[in-house]
Formats: structure tokens, C-alpha cells, sequence
């Protein structure tokens, strides 16, 4: 059975920095792409960043691209979000997800992590 | 760059009712399209891919139809599980979410 669970989430303030993590199993953790998606209070859903298989690909949302870094420990089946210089609109859920490179989709997700920045 | 829009933004109905939810893109994306359903408080599951084919586990009362720019997701008779969120999602470069179309009784 496929499971994913998202760890490191809490109350943080306003430039300050965060790492969430995201434990596998269930899967060949390393011959699949992972994903980080947010959902701010009451909204709806935002993709955060991807990383690629081996880690050789790294993409990024507009709102993150330089302050967050995704990374893969292939050896503990885990995921990674490193979020630096965290802004009150960071405030969300942040889910990790399976990514099937095949369809373009995410077809496992873990149940979230909640990252309130706040002064 | 992909956007995508959903309508209508919410939706009225029953248990047993049949429910159409649109997606539409500002541009041709062909058939890369997935649907999603977020019950409160869970994450989201995967229902359809590539517009029209169900993913794994998905009921089969979910279908998808549609390419280009209008996509649809119909739910052939509402079950109390599915009064939810429903959003698109599409992968170019990167990756699109819909606003989303919430199912309420």
C-alpha cells in the first residue's frame, strides 16, 4: 500500500525559514517524480515545485522560485521542501504527491502539512 | 502560460442527481487534462487523466469528456461522498490548477 506522510509543518514568523519532509513508502520511491502543492486557507490548490527522478530536474512556481529548494533522499524514500525568507502568503497546507510522469498527473497524495507564518 | 477556469463556481444539487462540471483552458492543450475530488478536511484524489480515462480506484460513475479548450466531468448520480471540491489540473512546463467547483447539497 502506497502511503505518504508530510512532516516539519508549524508556526513560524515572517523571513524566517522552514523544511518540511515527506516520508514514502509503498512505492520505488526513486523511479518516480515528487511534488509539493499548497492550499492557502479556504482556497484552492496551488503547485508549489517538482523534482525529477535522480533529482537532475528542478522546477519551481513563480511565487517560490528562489526562496524555496526541493531535494529527494532516494536512500530514506523522503522528500524534501526547504523554505527560506517565508512570507505570510506562504501560510497553507502543503501536500506531497506522487507524481505519473506518463499522465501528467498526481495520483498519490499524503494527508498535509499546515506552515502558518505569522508574526 | 495555461489557465484554467472552472464553472460554475458552485453547484446545488442531491444524492442521485447527475452533475457537469466544465473546465476550460485559454489554449489548445489537447487531451492533458486530470480531474480531482477533495472531500473537506482530506487531500485531493485523482478521479480522471488525460481527459477521459478514469484513474485507478475511481468510481465508475465518473466520466470526462472533451480536448482543446472544454473539458468536461460528468458524475452520472451523486453519492453523499461526492459533494466535494472538483479542480483541473493541467501539465505544460509546469503545472495548472482550476479554481475549483464545489458540490454542495
Amino acid at each position: 500500500q502506497i502511503h505518504l506522510l508530510e512532516s516539519g509543518g508549524g508556526v513560524v514568523q515572517p523571513g524566517k525559514s522552514l523544511t518540511l519532509s515527506c516520508a514514502t513508502s509503498g512505492f520505488v520511491f526513486r523511479t518516480f517524480g515528487m511534488h509539493w502543492v499548497r492550499q492557502a486557507p479556504g482556497q484552492g490548490l496551488e503547485w508549489v515545485a517538482a523534482i525529477w527522478v535522480d533529482g537532475d530536474k528542478k522546477y519551481y512556481s513563480g511565487s517560490v522560485e528562489g526562496r524555496f529548494t526541493i531535494s529527494r533522499d532516494d536512500s530514506r524514500n523522503t522528500l524534501y521542501l526547504q523554505m527560506n525568507n517565508l512570507r505570510v502568503e506562504d501560510t497553507a497546507v502543503y501536500f506531497c504527491a506522487r507524481g505519473d510522469f506518463a499522465i501528467g498527473a498526481f495520483d498519490y497524495w499524503g494527508p498535509g502539512s499546515r506552515v502558518t507564518v505569522s508574526s | 502560460e495555461i489557465v484554467l477556469t472552472q464553472s460554475p463556481a458552485s453547484l446545488s444539487l442531491s444524492p442521485g442527481d447527475r452533475a457537469t462540471l466544465s473546465c476550460r483552458a485559454n489554449q489548445d492543450i489537447g487531451s492533458h487534462l486530470a480531474w480531482y475530488r477533495q472531500k473537506p478536511g482530506q487531500s485531493p484524489t485523482l478521479l480522471m487523466y488525460d481527459a477521459t480515462h478514469r484513474a485507478t480506484g475511481a468510481p465508475d460513475r465518473f466520466s470526462g469528456s472533451g480536448s482543446g479548450t472544454d473539458f468536461t466531468l460528468t458524475i452520472r448520480s451523486l453519492e453523499p461522498e461526492d459533494f466535494a471540491v472538483y479542480y483541473c489540473q493541467h501539465r505544460s512546463t509546469l503545472f495548472t490548477f482550476g479554481p475549483g467547483t464545489t458540490v454542495d447539497v
